[in-house]
C-alpha cells in the first residue's frame, strides 16, 4: 500500500522560505506525477503544482513563480519550496500521487497533511 | 483557467436520503473529472474518477455521471459516515488543475 507523509516546519515567519518534503513508501517515485495541494483554514483546496522524475513540471500561475518542486528518486521523496511567505500562505499542505489510466487522471493517494502557519 | 462551480454549497439531508451534487465546468473537461470526500481534519479521499468510475473500495451507493461541462455525484442512500465535504476536480492536459469550491453535506 502506497503511503505519503509530509514533513517540515509548522511555523514560518513572513518573508521567509518554506521547505516541505513528502516521503513516499510502498511504491516507486519514478513513475508518477507528484502534486502539492494546500487548504487554508476553513477554505477549499488549491492546487500548487506537479513534478515528474523526468523533469516535467507545472505550477499554478496564482503563486506568481514563488513555488519550486523537485524529486529525489534516491530517497523516494519530493519537495516543495515556497518563498516570500505571507499570512495568506497559512494552510494545510498536502502531497498527492497523480495516476493516469484509462484515458483519465486522478489523485489516488494523499498524505495526511501538515499545517503551516506564517506568523511573526 | 478552467473554473468549476459546485451546487449546492451546503446541503442538509437525512440518513437514507438520495443526494445529488452538481459540478459545472467553464469548458469541456470530460473525462478528466474526479470527486473527493473530505472529513474534518482529514485528507481528501478519492471516490470517483473519469467522471463515472468508482474507486476501488468505495461503496456502490456512490455514483458519478455526466459529460462535457456538467457532472453529478449521487449518493443513493445516505449513511451516517457520508456527512462530509465533497469536491470535484478537473485534471485536463492543460493545467492548472482546479477544484470546485466544495459542498458541505450536513445532517438535517
Amino acid at each position: 500500500q502506497v503511503q505519503l507523509q509530509e514533513s517540515g516546519p509548522g511555523l514560518v515567519k513572513p518573508s521567509q522560505t518554506l521547505s516541505l518534503t513528502c516521503t513516499v513508501s510502498g511504491g516507486s517515485i519514478s513513475t508518477y506525477y507528484w502534486n502539492w495541494i494546500r487548504q487554508p483554514p476553513g477554505k477549499g483546496l488549491e492546487w500548487i503544482g506537479y513534478f515528474h522524475s523526468s523533469g516535467r513540471s507545472f505550477y499554478n500561475p496564482s503563486l506568481k513563480g514563488r513555488a519550486t518542486l523537485s524529486v529525489d528518486t534516491s530517497e523516494n521523496q519530493f519537495s516543495l519550496i515556497l518563498d516570500s511567505l505571507t499570512a495568506a500562505d497559512t494552510a494545510v499542505y498536502y502531497c498527492a500521487r497523480e495516476r493516469c489510466t484509462l484515458g483519465t487522471c486522478y489523485f489516488d493517494f494523499w498524505g495526511q497533511g501538515i499545517l503551516v502557519t506564517v506568523s511573526s | 483557467d478552467i473554473q468549476l462551480t459546485q451546487s449546492p454549497s451546503f446541503l442538509s439531508a437525512s440518513v437514507g436520503d438520495r443526494v445529488t451534487i452538481t459540478c459545472r465546468a467553464s469548458q469541456g473537461i470530460y473525462p478528466y473529472l474526479a470527486w473527493y470526500q473530505q472529513k474534518s481534519g482529514k485528507a481528501p479521499k478519492l471516490l470517483i474518477y473519469g467522471a463515472s468510475t468508482l474507486q476501488s473500495g468505495v461503496p456502490s451507493r456512490f455514483s458519478g455521471s455526466g459529460s462535457g461541462t456538467e457532472f453529478t455525484l449521487t449518493i443513493s442512500s445516505l449513511q451516517p459516515e457520508d456527512f462530509a465535504t465533497y469536491y470535484c476536480q478537473q485534471l485536463t492536459s492543460l493545467p492548472p488543475y482546479t477544484f470546485g469550491q466544495g459542498t458541505k453535506l450536513e445532517s438535517k
